[in-house]
């Protein structure tokens, strides 16, 4: 059974950056866009973008210049990396797959991993 | 962006009850491909969000029958036959016709 982990430091101070990894057991990653999404109470849940097993990316523009997607296919691992976090930034990310040739259609979701910014 | 809005934010079903919910998209959703795409999502009090319906209309795999999606272009709704108490959670539509995917602000079923 496939199943989908999101980890992280779940504390950052502001301004330093924030690494999340996901990790993905019992099967492949390939064939599959891997998105993150996170959930603030303030902004619902908000896609920060996607990342296929190739490398190819998409990220949600209101973000765009502060985080990037990467993934270790060796580990089945992707990582979100978010830089000069402030308290916005505080959320539940979730790391989802999206189904095989569907757009969107998000049909395996992490647990999700908390993330507080503050000093 | 496209902006997704639901309607109701919250409804209280009596178990057995039918419930529906809707969400309208600020643009069509309707690709050229003939497919509107477009998700309801259940987030389970506690839970991670799940997929329920996409596509527009097409149950995800191990979702009960009485759940069923409709709508096409800019309107849909989410249809759920007869309520049961383990309906109860935060509904969330989503469309995926363009980046960044956009989410609805969510409809809160509660059971009477």
């Amino acid at each position: 059974q496939v199943q989908v982990q999101e980890s992280g430091p779940g504390l950052v101070k502001p301004s330093e950056t924030l690494y999340l990894t996901c990790t993905v057991t019992g099967g492949s990653i390939s064939s599959y866009s891997w998105s993150w999404i996170r959930q603030s109470p303030g902004k619902g849940l908000e896609w920060i973008g996607y990342i296929y097993y190739t490398g190819t990316t998409n990220y949600n523009p209101s973000l765009k210049s502060r985080v990037t997607l990467s993934v270790d296919t060796s580990k089945r691992q992707f990582t979100l990396k978010l830089t000069s976090v402030n308290a916005a930034d505080t959320a539940v990310y979730y790391c989802g797959r999206g189904a095989s040739m569907v757009r969107g259609a998000i049909d395996l979701w992490g647990q999700g991993t908390r993330v507080i910014v503050s000093s | 962006d496209i902006v997704m809005t639901q309607s109701p934010l919250s409804l209280a079903v009596t178990p057995g009850e039918p419930a529906s919910i809707s969400c309208r998209s600020s643009q069509s959703l309707l690709h050229s491909n003939g497919y509107n795409y477009f998700d309801w999502y259940l987030q389970k009090p506690g839970q991670s969000p799940q997929l329920l319906i996409y596509l527009g209309s097409i149950r995800a795999s191990g979702v009960p029958d009485r759940f069923s999606g409709s709508g096409s272009g800019t309107d849909f709704t989410l249809e759920i036959s007869r309520v049961e108490a383990e309906d109860l959670g935060v509904y969330y539509c989503m469309q995926a016709l363009q980046t960044p995917f956009t989410f609805g602000q969510g409809t809160r079923l509660e059971i009477k």
